[in-house]
């Protein structure tokens, strides 16, 4: 069975440092991926996803993920990290013929001033 | 555009009582999926649904979980009788197709479930 395993489970960063969150999955077939952020008391939002073409994706508020397609992974970037960025990062595989999405188990990121 | 609605976004119940929860996905969305995330874990998926068809529900457990959607629009989950372990948050999601790689599912903002 498919799984995603986020290794990083609370990370605590301070402004303009920068971040980079593991996300591994195991499934030999094509893959979309995605981001999801959740932050305090929202729902869960999209941050960007990976189906085809550039491996490097680029998604909102200065996020992006690099797809490594030999290494099983879709790690989330951000150079310098702002406190409005405190949240749960969740990813999450979609195999190319389904719509079940498969999420990790999620990295709490803290960010203080 | 409004987002997935859903409620309550609060229920406590005690173990053996019923509870049903309710969404209202994007209008136009074809595709609607309740999933169950339990405190420290990613949302697992319980059932998909494709207009009022039942497209995956493998992870739902039967004897005590149920949804309908009728007309294809909104959409209920309900439990009963209610175990210790369904405390969890319950995520509605709906998508504007089904089947195509490109498409993304937007959450509603989830019902948390307290069995006491």
């Amino acid at each position: 069975a498919q799984s995603v395993s986020q290794h990083n489970h609370h990370v605590i960063l301070s402004e303009a440092a920068s971040l980079e969150l593991g996300c591994n999955y195991s499934y030999g077939g094509t893959v979309n991926l995605f981001w999801y952020v959740q932050y305090p008391g929202q729902h869960l939002q999209l941050l960007l996803k990976y189906f085809s073409g550039d491996p490097l994706v680029k998604g909102i508020k200065g996020f992006e993920a690099e797809f490594i397609k030999s290494k099983f992974s879709f790690n989330l970037r951000k150079p310098s990290v702002q406190w409005s960025d405190t949240a749960e990062y969740f990813c999450a595989v979609k195999t190319y013929n389904t719509d079940k999405l498969i999420f990790g188990t999620g990295t709490r990121l803290q960010v203080f001033p | 555009e409004a987002g997935v609605a859903q409620s309550p976004r609060y229920k406590i119940i005690e173990k053996r009582q019923s509870v049903a929860f309710w969404c209202n996905p994007i209008s136009g969305h074809a595709t609607l999926y309740w999933y169950q995330q339990i405190l420290g874990q990613g949302p697992k998926l319980l059932i998909q649904f494709q207009n009022n068809g039942v497209v995956d529900d493998s992870q739902l457990p039967k004897d005590r979980f149920s949804a309908e959607r009728l007309k294809g629009v909104d959409s209920t989950l309900k439990i009963q009788p209610a175990k210790l372990e369904d405390s969890a948050v319950y995520l509605c999601a709906s998508s504007l197709v089904t089947g195509t790689s490109a498409d993304t599912q937007y959450f509603g903002p989830g019902t948390r479930l307290t069995v006491l």
